[in-house]
Protein backbone atom coordinates (compact mmCIF):
# COMPACT_ATOMS: atom_id res chain seq x y z
CA UNK A 1 0.00 0.00 0.00
CA UNK A 2 0.77 3.56 -0.37
CA UNK A 3 2.68 5.12 2.14
CA UNK A 4 4.71 8.28 2.34
CA UNK A 5 6.20 8.78 6.16
CA UNK A 6 7.78 12.00 7.28
CA UNK A 7 10.54 12.40 9.73
CA UNK A 8 9.71 13.52 13.33
CA UNK A 9 9.25 16.76 14.97
CA UNK A 10 11.71 19.42 14.99
CA UNK A 11 12.93 22.39 17.61
CA UNK A 12 15.13 24.84 16.11
CA UNK A 13 16.32 28.22 16.61
CA UNK A 14 16.34 31.42 14.74
CA UNK A 15 18.26 31.68 11.76
CA UNK A 16 19.13 27.38 11.78
CA UNK A 17 17.92 25.33 9.45
CA UNK A 18 16.15 22.40 8.69
CA UNK A 19 15.56 19.20 6.71
CA UNK A 20 12.28 17.23 6.62
CA UNK A 21 12.08 13.88 4.78
CA UNK A 22 9.20 12.38 3.58
CA UNK A 23 10.26 8.59 2.56
CA UNK A 24 7.54 6.86 0.40
CA UNK A 25 6.94 2.88 -0.31
CA UNK A 26 4.56 1.24 -1.98
CA UNK A 27 4.56 2.70 -5.77
CA UNK A 28 7.26 3.96 -8.50
CA UNK A 29 8.51 6.60 -6.74
CA UNK A 30 9.91 8.76 -9.72
CA UNK A 31 6.33 7.80 -11.47
CA UNK A 32 4.70 10.74 -9.30
CA UNK A 33 5.49 13.88 -7.91
CA UNK A 34 5.76 15.30 -4.75
CA UNK A 35 3.83 18.28 -3.32
CA UNK A 36 4.80 20.35 0.30
CA UNK A 37 2.19 22.19 2.24
CA UNK A 38 2.51 23.98 5.42
CA UNK A 39 -0.63 24.37 8.18
CA UNK A 40 0.64 27.44 10.80
CA UNK A 41 -0.96 26.64 14.12
CA UNK A 42 -4.40 27.66 14.17
CA UNK A 43 -4.23 28.06 10.58
CA UNK A 44 -5.27 26.18 7.01
CA UNK A 45 -3.63 24.78 4.22
CA UNK A 46 -1.15 26.82 2.48
CA UNK A 47 0.29 24.87 -1.04
CA UNK A 48 3.95 25.52 -1.38
CA UNK A 49 4.62 23.43 -4.23
CA UNK A 50 6.22 20.55 -5.62
CA UNK A 51 8.92 18.55 -7.27
CA UNK A 52 9.20 16.64 -10.27
CA UNK A 53 10.42 13.10 -9.08
CA UNK A 54 11.41 11.92 -12.85
CA UNK A 55 13.72 15.10 -13.48
CA UNK A 56 14.33 16.48 -10.12
CA UNK A 57 13.04 20.01 -11.39
CA UNK A 58 11.17 22.62 -8.56
CA UNK A 59 8.27 24.58 -8.41
CA UNK A 60 8.03 26.89 -5.83
CA UNK A 61 5.15 28.83 -4.68
CA UNK A 62 4.65 32.77 -4.48
CA UNK A 63 6.27 33.36 -0.54
CA UNK A 64 8.28 30.35 -0.82
CA UNK A 65 11.53 31.18 -3.10
CA UNK A 66 14.65 31.67 -1.41
CA UNK A 67 14.89 30.04 2.18
CA UNK A 68 13.42 26.97 1.13
CA UNK A 69 14.73 23.85 -0.94
CA UNK A 70 12.69 20.62 -2.24
CA UNK A 71 15.16 17.80 -3.24
CA UNK A 72 15.35 14.18 -3.99
CA UNK A 73 17.33 11.13 -3.12
CA UNK A 74 15.66 8.45 -5.54
CA UNK A 75 18.05 5.49 -4.22
CA UNK A 76 15.86 5.67 -1.28
CA UNK A 77 12.58 7.11 -2.70
CA UNK A 78 12.59 10.27 -0.48
CA UNK A 79 11.63 13.75 -1.27
CA UNK A 80 13.02 16.36 1.26
CA UNK A 81 12.21 19.90 2.45
CA UNK A 82 15.14 22.21 3.91
CA UNK A 83 13.96 25.88 5.16
CA UNK A 84 16.94 28.04 5.84
CA UNK A 85 17.10 30.88 8.18
CA UNK A 86 14.30 29.99 9.97
CA UNK A 87 12.12 32.29 11.54
CA UNK A 88 9.77 32.21 14.40
CA UNK A 89 6.91 32.45 11.56
CA UNK A 90 7.92 29.01 9.93
CA UNK A 91 6.29 27.33 12.97
CA UNK A 92 4.05 25.11 11.11
CA UNK A 93 3.26 21.14 10.34
CA UNK A 94 5.11 20.89 7.43
CA UNK A 95 2.85 17.63 5.12
CA UNK A 96 4.36 15.92 1.74
CA UNK A 97 1.95 14.56 -0.24
CA UNK A 98 1.90 12.63 -3.61
CA UNK A 99 0.36 13.97 -6.77
CA UNK A 100 -1.83 11.74 -8.42
CA UNK A 101 -0.26 10.28 -11.89
CA UNK A 102 -1.10 11.88 -15.21
CA UNK A 103 -3.09 14.87 -14.19
CA UNK A 104 -3.40 17.65 -11.58
CA UNK A 105 -4.19 16.61 -8.06
CA UNK A 106 -2.72 15.09 -4.79
CA UNK A 107 -3.68 11.82 -3.76
CA UNK A 108 -1.68 9.71 -0.44
CA UNK A 109 -0.26 12.58 2.35
CA UNK A 110 2.52 11.93 4.46
CA UNK A 111 1.57 11.93 8.49
CA UNK A 112 3.30 15.49 9.12
CA UNK A 113 6.50 17.35 10.43
CA UNK A 114 6.02 19.70 13.36
CA UNK A 115 9.10 22.45 13.06
CA UNK A 116 9.06 24.54 15.96
CA UNK A 117 11.28 27.76 15.92
CA UNK A 118 11.74 29.26 18.97
CA UNK A 119 14.64 30.83 21.05
CA UNK B 1 -3.16 37.44 -6.75
CA UNK B 2 -6.43 35.20 -7.28
CA UNK B 3 -7.66 33.87 -4.09
CA UNK B 4 -9.73 31.01 -3.67
CA UNK B 5 -12.93 31.13 -1.87
CA UNK B 6 -14.61 28.91 0.39
CA UNK B 7 -16.92 29.33 3.26
CA UNK B 8 -15.84 29.71 6.46
CA UNK B 9 -18.43 27.73 7.94
CA UNK B 10 -21.46 25.47 7.37
CA UNK B 11 -23.38 23.26 9.46
CA UNK B 12 -25.86 20.32 8.20
CA UNK B 13 -28.12 18.15 10.53
CA UNK B 14 -27.65 14.58 10.71
CA UNK B 15 -28.86 12.81 7.59
CA UNK B 16 -28.83 15.86 5.61
CA UNK B 17 -27.31 17.00 2.49
CA UNK B 18 -24.88 19.84 2.34
CA UNK B 19 -22.91 21.67 -0.76
CA UNK B 20 -19.63 23.18 0.11
CA UNK B 21 -18.45 25.69 -2.75
CA UNK B 22 -14.63 26.84 -3.93
CA UNK B 23 -14.72 29.95 -6.20
CA UNK B 24 -12.44 32.53 -7.50
CA UNK B 25 -11.89 36.17 -6.31
CA UNK B 26 -11.64 36.96 -10.29
CA UNK B 27 -13.36 34.32 -13.06
CA UNK B 28 -15.12 30.82 -12.73
CA UNK B 29 -13.86 27.73 -11.89
CA UNK B 30 -13.83 25.21 -14.47
CA UNK B 31 -12.24 21.13 -14.64
CA UNK B 32 -9.51 23.48 -16.29
CA UNK B 33 -8.79 24.37 -12.65
CA UNK B 34 -8.55 20.37 -11.73
CA UNK B 35 -10.47 20.89 -8.12
CA UNK B 36 -9.20 18.62 -5.82
CA UNK B 37 -10.95 18.56 -1.94
CA UNK B 38 -9.51 17.77 1.40
CA UNK B 39 -11.03 16.41 4.70
CA UNK B 40 -9.26 17.31 8.38
CA UNK B 41 -10.18 16.73 11.30
CA UNK B 42 -7.67 18.15 14.19
CA UNK B 43 -4.54 16.83 14.76
CA UNK B 44 -4.77 14.70 11.73
CA UNK B 45 -3.31 15.22 8.26
CA UNK B 46 -5.48 15.71 5.56
CA UNK B 47 -7.52 13.29 3.71
CA UNK B 48 -7.89 13.57 0.00
CA UNK B 49 -11.57 12.92 -0.45
CA UNK B 50 -12.33 14.56 -4.16
CA UNK B 51 -9.52 14.94 -7.22
CA UNK B 52 -9.96 16.30 -10.68
CA UNK B 53 -13.00 18.02 -10.51
CA UNK B 54 -15.02 14.14 -9.33
CA UNK B 55 -12.61 11.83 -9.09
CA UNK B 56 -12.93 10.15 -5.63
CA UNK B 57 -9.80 9.08 -3.57
CA UNK B 58 -9.66 5.12 -3.07
CA UNK B 59 -11.84 4.30 -0.17
CA UNK B 60 -13.73 7.01 -0.24
CA UNK B 61 -17.47 7.05 0.09
CA UNK B 62 -19.44 7.52 -3.38
CA UNK B 63 -21.34 9.87 -0.10
CA UNK B 64 -18.88 12.43 -1.03
CA UNK B 65 -19.22 13.55 -4.60
CA UNK B 66 -17.44 16.38 -6.88
CA UNK B 67 -19.11 18.89 -9.38
CA UNK B 68 -18.85 22.11 -10.94
CA UNK B 69 -21.69 24.13 -9.83
CA UNK B 70 -22.15 27.38 -12.04
CA UNK B 71 -19.06 29.35 -11.27
CA UNK B 72 -17.60 27.07 -8.60
CA UNK B 73 -16.87 23.59 -7.79
CA UNK B 74 -18.87 22.22 -5.46
CA UNK B 75 -18.35 19.07 -3.07
CA UNK B 76 -21.97 17.50 -2.16
CA UNK B 77 -21.88 14.85 1.49
CA UNK B 78 -25.27 13.27 1.04
CA UNK B 79 -26.69 11.49 4.26
CA UNK B 80 -24.04 13.33 6.51
CA UNK B 81 -23.04 11.75 9.72
CA UNK B 82 -21.28 12.97 13.10
CA UNK B 83 -18.07 11.73 12.10
CA UNK B 84 -18.12 14.41 8.46
CA UNK B 85 -17.88 17.09 11.21
CA UNK B 86 -14.76 18.33 9.80
CA UNK B 87 -12.98 20.92 8.42
CA UNK B 88 -12.89 20.53 4.59
CA UNK B 89 -10.20 22.55 1.78
CA UNK B 90 -10.03 22.46 -1.93
CA UNK B 91 -7.18 23.00 -3.98
CA UNK B 92 -7.34 24.56 -7.25
CA UNK B 93 -4.51 24.40 -10.70
CA UNK B 94 -3.73 27.88 -11.30
CA UNK B 95 -1.15 26.31 -14.26
CA UNK B 96 2.42 26.71 -14.85
CA UNK B 97 2.93 23.93 -12.11
CA UNK B 98 1.17 26.62 -9.22
CA UNK B 99 -1.77 25.53 -7.10
CA UNK B 100 -3.87 27.53 -4.02
CA UNK B 101 -5.50 26.61 -1.49
CA UNK B 102 -8.57 28.21 0.04
CA UNK B 103 -9.41 29.33 3.09
CA UNK B 104 -11.15 26.29 4.31
CA UNK B 105 -15.06 25.41 5.64
CA UNK B 106 -15.71 24.30 8.90
CA UNK B 107 -18.45 21.87 8.79
CA UNK B 108 -20.40 21.40 11.85
CA UNK B 109 -23.02 18.06 11.98
CA UNK B 110 -26.16 19.13 14.67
Amino acid sequence: QVQLVQSGSELKKPGASVKVSCKASGYTFTSFGVNWVRQAPGQGLEWMGWINTKTGIPTYAQGFTGRFDFSLDTTVSTAHLQISSLKPEDTAVYYCARKVGGIWGLDYWGQGTLVTVSS
Amino acid sequence: QTVVTQEPSFSVSPGGTVTLTCGLSSGSVSTTYSPGWFQQTPGQAPRTLIYSTNTRSSGVPDRFSGSILGNKAALTITGAQADDESDYYCVLYMGSGISVFGGGTKLTVL
